[in-house]
């Protein structure tokens, strides 16, 4: 079974502070994504990465760095933390071509900037 | 372009009644739906999905979901709701052309009264 791991549960930050979410799966995807949860919004495409130190913008890329140096991990930079950023993110995997496939999701980071 | 509509952001129930949550898309290209559901302080998981053939597709824990392309819907049914289906659902979209159009609907809460 596909195991999507996400290193933190709970993050607290302080505003300005750089910070890494890491996120690790087991299954050789080639796709990995970031994704933010906000009550009433929905999940919002952070950024997508299709391989190796591959990355495509998503919807919301502002504020946001990623890094993906080995094909099982794909990390989320906030280079500088703002109060704004506080939110729930997601990480989830996908093989290549398999749209007809669902995402793998880790059990998510909740980051609160103060 | 795609998009998702969840028409309900929050939907009451009776423990034992039963309930349908709707969800409407729109694509210029052809589309696999999903239904994913998300229990408190984890990440989703695939509720079923629909690629071609029967209409009616079912998931797990007893949900069941029927595609009807007039309408483009692809509303979620189950028969009689337990308290363990407290959660949210939401619905997406996966294009078939490309790797990173997935996109969610915003959600919906359901709340199961006893």
């Amino acid at each position: 079974d596909v195991k999507v791991t996400q290193s933190s549960r709970y993050l607290v930050k302080r505003t300005g502070e750089k910070v890494f979410l890491e996120c690790v799966q087991d299954m050789d995807h080639e796709n990995m994504f970031w994704y933010r949860q906000d009550p009433g919004l929905g999940l919002r495409l952070i950024y997508f990465s299709y391989d190796v130190k591959m990355k495509e913008k998503g919807d919301i890329p502002e504020g946001y760095s990623v890094s993906r140096e080995k094909k099982e991990r794909f990390s989320l930079i906030l280079e500088s933390a703002s109060t704004n950023q506080t939110s729930m993110y997601l990480c989830a995997s996908r093989g290549r071509n398999q749209q007809y496939s669902p995402l793998h999701f880790g059990n998510g980071t909740r980051l609160t900037v103060t | 372009a795609q998009s998702v509509t969840q028409l309900d952001s929050q939907v009451p129930v009776f423990e034992e009644a039963p309930v349908e949550l709707r969800c409407n898309y729109s694509s210029s290209v052809s589309v696999y739906l999903f239904w994913y559901v998300q229990y408190p302080n984890q990440g989703l998981q695939l509720l079923l999905k629909y690629l071609s053939g029967s209409t009616l597709v079912k998931g797990i824990n007893g949900f069941e979901a029927e595609f009807n392309k007039s309408q483009t819907s692809f509303h979620l049914r189950k028969p009689s709701v337990h308290i363990s289906d407290t959660a949210e659902y939401f619905c997406a979209v996966s294009a078939l052309n490309r790797d990173d159009k997935i996109i969610f609907g915003k959600g919906t809460r359901l709340h199961i009264l006893p």
